[in-house]
């Protein structure tokens, strides 16, 4: 069964100091390793999605790392506006037409950035 | 309209009650799914379409029912709840590629619901 584990639970941060969150992984066959973020009683909003060990992406403050076992989500100098909780999804490659676009969740960790 | 909406954003309703959640995409994409979110747990799968076919019910219990008439639209019919259904509610679309595997999913806003 697909596992994933993020951690810390919360994260609080000053303003312009910088932290990683980490999200480990036991799947079958990774298909895809998604980071989304999710404010407050809305939906969660796509970041990156990441699909072989050694892949990096980055997007303004933000930069998502990938291993075998896990992935990273670097933040640098985070502003009170990156204050969201950060989720960690994967997809099972190996689960070919038994778990249709099936993503597994981790728990999530909240983000908390001070001014 | 853009991305994924739902309806109504919260919804109150005792246990005898009967209601719908209604999502809708503009995103062209040819595959749906209902999630449930919890306090303090992983998001959940519970059904999934594509191309208007439900592929995947998660074990979910028969008093949540879902619908899907088209592939821009999908539905969740509750009857007969229990306050433990309390939840956000949330809807999502992604374009399936016809190998069983999709690309990334793409989220509404949710429906709060508070069962009493």
């Amino acid at each position: 069964e697909d596992q994933v584990t993020q951690s810390p639970e919360a994260l609080r941060l000053q303003e312009g100091e910088s932290s990683s969150l980490n999200c480990s992984y036991t799947v079958s066959g990774l298909r895809g390793l998604f980071w989304y973020r999710q404010d407050p009683g809305k939906g969660p909003e796509f970041l990156f999605t990441l699909y072989s060990a050694g892949e990096e992406k980055e997007k303004e403050r933000l930069k998502a790392t990938l291993t075998k076992k896990e992935s990273f989500l670097h933040i640098t100098a985070p502003k009170p506006e990156d204050s969201a909780t950060y989720l960690c999804a994967v997809q099972d490659g190996s689960q070919f037409g038994t778990s249709y676009g099936k993503l597994t969740f981790g728990q999530g960790t909240i983000l908390t950035v001070h001014p | 309209e853009t991305g994924v909406t739902q309806t109504p954003r919260h919804l109150v309703m005792g246990m005898t009650n009967k209601k719908s959640l209604k999502c809708e995409q503009h995103l062209g994409h040819n595959a749906m799914y209902w999630y449930k979110q919890s306090a303090k747990k992983p998001l959940e799968l519970m059904f999934v379409y594509s191309l208007e076919e439900r592929v995947e019910n998660n074990s979910v219990p028969s008093r949540f029912s879902p619908e899907c008439p088209n592939s821009s639209h999908l539905f969740l019919h509750l009857h007969t709840l229990q306050p433990e259904d309390s939840a956000l509610y949330l809807c999502a679309s992604s374009q399936d590629r016809g190998t069983g595997l999709t690309d990334t999913q793409y989220f509404g806003p949710g429906t709060r619901l508070t069962v009493l």
